[in-house]
């Protein structure tokens, strides 16, 4: 019972272009969204956040868009950089309860 | 500040063992979370803690699990006896409060049972 799932382990993208990521949850109730990075051998680390009242956000090159009616959250990285090469978690919390992490998605900056 | 501390970073053991995993937040920070990462599930709660008192530990797996937060600056999770399908990577994570933003995660330990 999943409640966040990120369908793609992988994704390879060249440099330059654009990465997107995806995430879906399955439980109405989440009204706050994250995403964090984490590097080989490190801990995640917060990227960017969105609150459902909202269904952008923007952050330098990273944006995340929210569309509640599919439950379906995306992050977005323009221009895409080697240094973006690791693996993202998307997370959802119903609350300000406990953070629910989804699978996480290896991407891979090729140059 | 060094950020969240947890040792060891690698613990190899046999199955039957007891392992036990330690944690020491980051100063001031009230909260202290438990999580688990595995390829299936990704990162799962296991448990979390406010001002050292247990207040969620339905991801607990089963009985064979423990954590303790004897003081504001040291939690352990213990696995006795361990099981082969335990292995999977552990992090303990601080925050000084409920803003999922100021998650400060450690480097985890890589656990593996044999």
């Amino acid at each position: 019972d999943q409640q966040v799932k990120q369908n793609s382990p992988s994704l390879s993208v060249q440099e330059g272009r654009i990465s997107i990521l995806n995430c879906d949850y399955t439980n109405s109730m989440f009204d706050y969204f994250l995403w964090y990075k984490k590097y080989p051998a490190e801990g995640p680390t917060f990227l960017i956040s969105i609150s459902s009242i909202k269904d952008k956000n923007e952050d330098g090159r990273f944006t995340v868009f929210l569309n509640k009616s599919a439950k379906h959250l995306s992050l977005h990285i323009v221009p895409s950089q080697p240094g973006d090469s690791a693996v993202y978690f998307c997370a959802a919390s119903e609350g300000a309860q406990k953070l629910v992490f989804g699978q996480g998605t290896r991407l891979t900056i090729n140059p | 500040d060094a950020g969240v501390i947890q040792s060891p970073r690698h613990e190899v053991t046999e199955m039957g063992q007891e392992v036990t995993l330690r944690c020491k937040p980051i100063s001031g920070h009230d909260y202290l979370f438990w999580y688990r990462q595995t390829m299936m599930r990704g990162l799962e709660l296991l448990i979390y803690f406010n001002n050292n008192v247990p207040i969620d530990d339905s991801g607990m797996p089963e009985d064979r699990f423990s954590a303790k937060m004897p003081n504001a600056s040291f939690s352990t999770l213990k696995i006795q006896p361990s099981e082969p399908r335990d292995s999977a990577v552990y992090f303990c994570a601080s925050s000084p409060g409920t803003g999922y933003e100021k998650l400060f995660f450690g480097s985890g330990t890589q656990l593996s049972v044999l």
